[in-house]
């Protein structure tokens, strides 16, 4: 059963791009969540997708932006990028809304603006 | 707001050595409470957890128990291996909203 997968593992853009990160959840789960972890941070929580929609946002601004698709895959969009966007980008997966569901994190994506 | 306070790091210790990650939150309600563990190079994975208080969660050796009265969720491990060496995240959660609210996570060396 695969896990949580990501892509790509490694980006690098230059200030004023837009990027886009995937996510293909863990196989029955249907809820994506993304976070932002800087380095030597914990992860920041950007949003949460559920049945298409983002269900919940962080605080985080429009530029930072998203998808999820009908086979629960997700994508996760940033525009004007800013040299503070550098990051490990990570996607977690779980079975639905509900009582305390445990995410499960793929690898990240590492972006890294110039 | 929702916050969890981690003790400060990075903590080193020998092998076999007694092991405490100390971890205090702040949350309205009765959240979920988990600890993470992300190795070098690699995504965060579940290493336990707990939904009420009281609980006691348990993995690979190591326990936290649910403090409702200190709002703790330490994490302790009896004796240490060097392949426990990580960086360890304290976390948040509340039933029906599964944000994750994270510490700034504790980087754990282990020496042979």
């Amino acid at each position: 059963d695969a896990g949580v997968t990501q892509s790509p593992t490694h980006l690098i853009k230059t200030r004023g791009q837009q990027v886009t990160l995937r996510c293909s959840p863990k196989s029955g789960h249907d809820t994506v969540s993304w976070y932002q972890q800087a380095l030597g941070q914990g992860p920041q929580f950007i949003f949460q997708y559920y049945e298409e929609e983002e269900r919940q946002r962080g605080n985080f601004p429009d530029r930072f932006s998203g998808h999820q698709f009908p086979n629960y895959s997700s994508e996760l969009n940033v525009n004007a990028l800013l040299l503070g966007d550098s990051a490990l980008y990570l996607c977690a997966s779980s079975p639905g809304q509900g009582a305390g569901e445990t995410q499960y994190f793929g690898p990240g994506t590492r972006l890294l603006v110039l | 707001g929702n916050s969890v306070t981690q003790m400060e790091g990075p903590v080193t210790l020998s092998e076999e050595a007694f092991l405490t990650i100390n971890c205090t939150y702040t949350a309205t309600g009765y959240p979920s409470l988990f600890w993470y563990v992300q190795y070098p190079g690699e995504g965060l994975q579940l290493l336990l957890k707990a939904t009420k208080a009281d609980d006691k969660g348990s993995n690979k050796g190591f326990e936290a128990t649910y403090r409702k009265e200190t709002t703790s969720f330490h994490l302790e491990k009896g004796s240490v291996q060097v392949s426990d060496s990580a960086v360890y995240f304290c976390a948040l959660s509340h039933i029906g909203n599964e944000k994750l609210t994270f510490g700034t996570g504790t980087r754990l060396t282990i020496i042979p």
